[in-house]
């Protein structure tokens, strides 16, 4: 069955700070997806990124960057120089095409800047 | 890029009525959608998929004669929350995609029930 958890329910960061978000996920299946959505108090969905299983090249994208590890099946997403704008829920979630491709996210985790 | 679009966005509603909620693919066509539920300060839950041209496929625990969902065209789903009652707040969220390993989310629609 498959699972995401993260386990950071809340983190506090002042601003310029450096902050990565961890996520952990269960899987059985060879090909599936990993995701991070934003989803800041409007409560619309911001994709962020996807990453299939057999691309675990590190992503940079201005300042986030995301470590894919499947080794420790974690796939943790770091903000560089966090701003008050970065306030919101981040979400990660686990797509497996044995599973349809159903959408599990995680529980999410609420990030707080603060100028 | 592709956009999944909803409606209504937020819609009050007195306990015992039935509310609908479209889901529309604007520039794709969707075989499949899927249908989410989140609570306040909670994580989005799956309900069903939806399937073009047959019967949603529920997760457990979703109540099919209670959450309605027809597929009838590949750029439209429709969830209807029949006999709404107050534990029925929430915020749904569709997602539609040409394909399934590729999935974009809708702005959501808050429901509320009083």
């Amino acid at each position: 069955a498959q699972k995401v958890t993260q386990a950071q329910t809340e983190i506090s960061v002042v601003e310029k700070e450096d902050v990565t978000l961890d996520c952990v996920y269960e899987t059985r299946d060879t090909t599936y997806y990993l995701f991070w959505y934003k989803q800041p108090p409007s409560g619309e969905l911001v994709f962020l990124i996807r990453r299939n299983s057999f691309d675990e090249q590190n992503e940079i994208s201005g300042r986030y960057s995301w470590n894919f590890q499947k080794s420790t099946s974690s796939f943790n997403f770091t903000i560089t120089a966090s701003q008050v704008v970065d306030s919101a829920v981040y979400f990660c979630a686990l797509s497996e095409a044995n599973g349809g491709f159903k959408t599990i996210f995680g529980a999410g985790t609420r990030l707080f800047v603060k100028a | 890029g592709a956009v999944v679009s909803q409606h209504p966005s937020r819609v009050i509603c007195k306990s015992g009525t039935s509310v609908k909620i479209e889901c529309r693919s604007l520039d794709f066509q969707a075989t499949t959608m899927f249908w989410y539920r989140q609570f306040p300060k909670q994580s989005l839950m799956l309900m069903a998929t939806s399937n073009e041209g047959s019967k949603a496929t529920y997760e457990q625990g979703v109540e099919k004669d209670k959450f309605l969902i027809n597929h009838a065209s590949l750029t439209l789903s429709t969830l209807t929350v029949t006999s709404a009652h107050p534990e029925d707040s929430s915020f749904y969220i569709c997602s539609a995609g040409s394909r399934r390993d590729t999935q974009y989310f809708g702005p959501g629609t808050r429901l509320t029930v009083l």
